[in-house]
Parts: structure tokens; sequence; C-alpha cells
């Protein structure tokens, strides 16, 4: 069974700062990657699927990148908003694992 | 628009069963795969169980394989979760995701519900 593994555990930074999360997987997912923003108590959020597709309505601030094993989620300007939990998902197959997920907090 | 409106949740004692239902209306329901996803409380989400689009196959977690059984009604356009033999760590958020793509060509999830909480608990 692949692990997503996610790294940092938690990210303090500045609004207008550039966020960089990781996401690790033990074996190719290939470009089967997505990731998921959720705010306190709402459902979680489509923010990229295929490694680097931004969903509908999402920010160009938004950028993902990688294959195979080794995928980043880029936010260029952190805005207010943008303070969350972040996900990774693999969804090449089944079991449709999840990231242990990024905590991103205000500096 | 798309939605899915969860529902079933609550209370339940351990060894006991409950049935979560996902309502979805907004998109062809009987063309996308659908999933259960759960959160327990303070912790990261852990993927459940899924169904294919024309409910031909099915696959759960480890965790909940042979307990959980999930399943379709196209005539309602509802998803369900039945849970059997419930735990303490069955506690958690239940949330219904719709896949974004239809026929299974984008498996990521791209709309969810608001969840459903279910508290296993004597």
């Amino acid at each position: 069974e692949i692990v997503l593994t996610q790294s940092p555990g938690t990210l303090s930074l500045s609004p207008g700062d550039r966020a960089t999360l990781s996401c690790r997987a033990s074996q190719s997912v290939s470009s089967y990657l997505a990731w998921y923003q959720q705010k306190p108590g709402q459902a979680p959020r489509l923010l990229i699927y295929g490694a680097s597709s931004r969903a509908t309505g999402i920010p160009d601030r938004f950028s993902g990148s990688g294959s195979g094993t080794d995928f980043t989620l880029t936010i260029s300007r952190l805005e207010p908003e943008d303070f969350a939990v972040y996900y990774c998902q693999k969804y090449d197959d089944s079991p449709r694992t999840f990231g242990q997920g990024t905590k991103l907090e205000i500096k | 628009q798309v939605q899915l409106v969860e529902s079933g949740g609550g209370v339940v004692q351990p060894g006991r069963s409950l049935r979560l239902s996902c309502a979805a209306s907004g998109f062809t329901f009987s063309s996308y795969g659908m999933h259960w996803v759960r959160q327990a409380p303070g912790k990261g989400l852990e993927w459940v169980a899924f169904i294919w689009y024309d409910g031909s196959n099915e696959y759960y977690a480890d965790s909940v394989k042979g307990r959980f059984t999930i399943s379709r009604d196209y005539s309602r356009d509802t998803l369900f979760l039945l849970m059997n033999s419930l735990r303490a760590e069955d506690t958690a958020v239940y949330y219904c995701a719709k896949e974004g793509g239809a026929w299974g060509s984008g498996e990521y999830f791209q709309h969810w519900g608001r969840g459903t909480l279910v508290t296993v608990s004597s």
C-alpha cells in the first residue's frame, strides 16, 4: 500500500509570503495526485488535480508540480484566507490514500 | 449546481449498526463514481469506500472491510454507507464525495458534502 508523507507538518508564514508544501509517495503514483484545502468546520475543497491542473475557480496563486513520487503545492503570495490545512491524495487506484496534512498557520 | 447532502449520523453504541445517506443533485448521478471519506475529531482525512458509477465494483479501506457496505440507489440519486459492528474508532465526520470525471475519467474528489457526525459511544 502506497503511503503519502507530507512535510512540513506545520508551516508558519505571513501574508504575502510564498508557501511551499511537499508530498512524497512511497511508490510512483504517476500524476494521479490531488491537493485539497480544508478550513475549520468545513469540508475539504479541491485545489489541484493531475498534479498540476487547477480546479475550477481556484486562484492562479495556487500551483502544483511533480510526478512519480515527489510533488509540491506552491502558493505564490499568501492571502489571509489561505491559512488552512492542506492534504495531498493519490487517486491512481484504491485505496485512495491521503497524506497526513500540512497546517499552514499565520506567523 | 452540484449538491451532496449527508444524513443519518448520530450517537450509536459499540457493536450496533447505522446507515448513512448522501442525497445527490445537480449532476447525472449514474455517471460518476462516489466515495465516503471520514475525519476523526482533530485528525486528518481517511478514505473509507468507493463505488463505481455503474455500481459494478466496490472498494474499502482495510479498517472497515467486512463491516461497512457502500451502495447506491439510482432511482433516488442517493449514496449509502451501511456501517455494522461499529467501534469507538469509527467516530468521525463522514463525508460523501463525487469524482471529477464521468465514467472514471477523473477520479479525484471534485465535490464534497458537508458531512454527518457519527459518534460511537456507550
